[in-house]
């Protein structure tokens, strides 16, 4: 059964470095999204993709944050310069197109800004 | 902006009972997500809900969304240890976004052997 994917699993960085994290869709779907978790913490909506441009990006994306599509499998994730509040559990997640929105998540990258 | 309650927050039951975890939003939903959260292997996609009063099951677990659009609540018949995890609800609202879900806090399932 087709998953998404997402890599590393687990990332430890000082602040203020740059960090990328990659995921690998469903190979026939449309939508990409990126959430994150802090620990203890609710679900957060970051952003969507769709036809290599943003959808919608909410109040945390900020000019720190930035997506990519560098070609027709990966998605990634780039924080420019992290922040310890940064640390926290960031999920990948594709959606066939927006008639079939069921967004399947990747395993997840924990992200530990030090 | 909608906010999505879930209910309990935490649950421990007994190996072989039933239980309902609740969802309830502050406006009426487009599409209402049950997610399973197990450590290393993310959001595990259960369910999706969109009329009122639909009912979806799998394998032991079953979904309700109420006819206002407003609740749902998730069901597990004869509980096992494979049901443990954190059960997750997220919802689309229309006029906020077409493409986000925002998320309950989620409920934390123990199964007692």
């Amino acid at each position: 059964e087709p998953e998404v994917t997402q890599t590393p699993s687990h990332q430890v960085t000082q602040m203020g470095q740059e960090v990328i994290l990659r995921c690998v869709p469903i190979s026939n779907h449309l939508y990409f999204y990126w959430y994150r978790q802090i620990l203890g913490q609710k679900v957060e909506f970051l952003v969507s993709f769709y036809n290599n441009e943003i959808s919608e990006k909410s109040e945390i994306f900020d000019d720190q944050f930035s997506v990519e599509r560098p070609d027709g499998s990966n998605f990634t994730l780039k924080i420019r310069s992290t922040k310890l509040e940064d640390s926290a559990m960031y999920f990948c997640a594709s959606s066939r197109d927006i008639y079939h929105n069921e967004q399947f998540f990747g395993p997840g990258t924990r992200l530990t800004v030090l | 902006s909608q906010e999505l309650e879930q209910s309990p927050q935490s649950l421990i039951v007994q190996e072989g009972k039933n239980l309902t975890i609740n969802c309830t939003s502050s406006k009426t939903l487009y599409g209402l997500y049950w997610y399973k959260q197990k450590y290393g292997e993310g959001l595990i996609f259960l369910m999706m809900l969109q009329k009122g009063g639909e009912e979806k099951s799998h394998e032991k677990i079953t979904a309700k969304l109420d006819e206002k659009k407003q609740q749902s609540s998730l069901h597990i018949t004869a509980s096992q240890p494979s049901h443990a995890g954190i059960y997750l609800c997220g919802a689309l609202s229309p006029g906020d976004s077409n493409y986000q879900l925002i998320w309950g806090a989620g409920t934390k399932l123990i199964i007692k052997p």
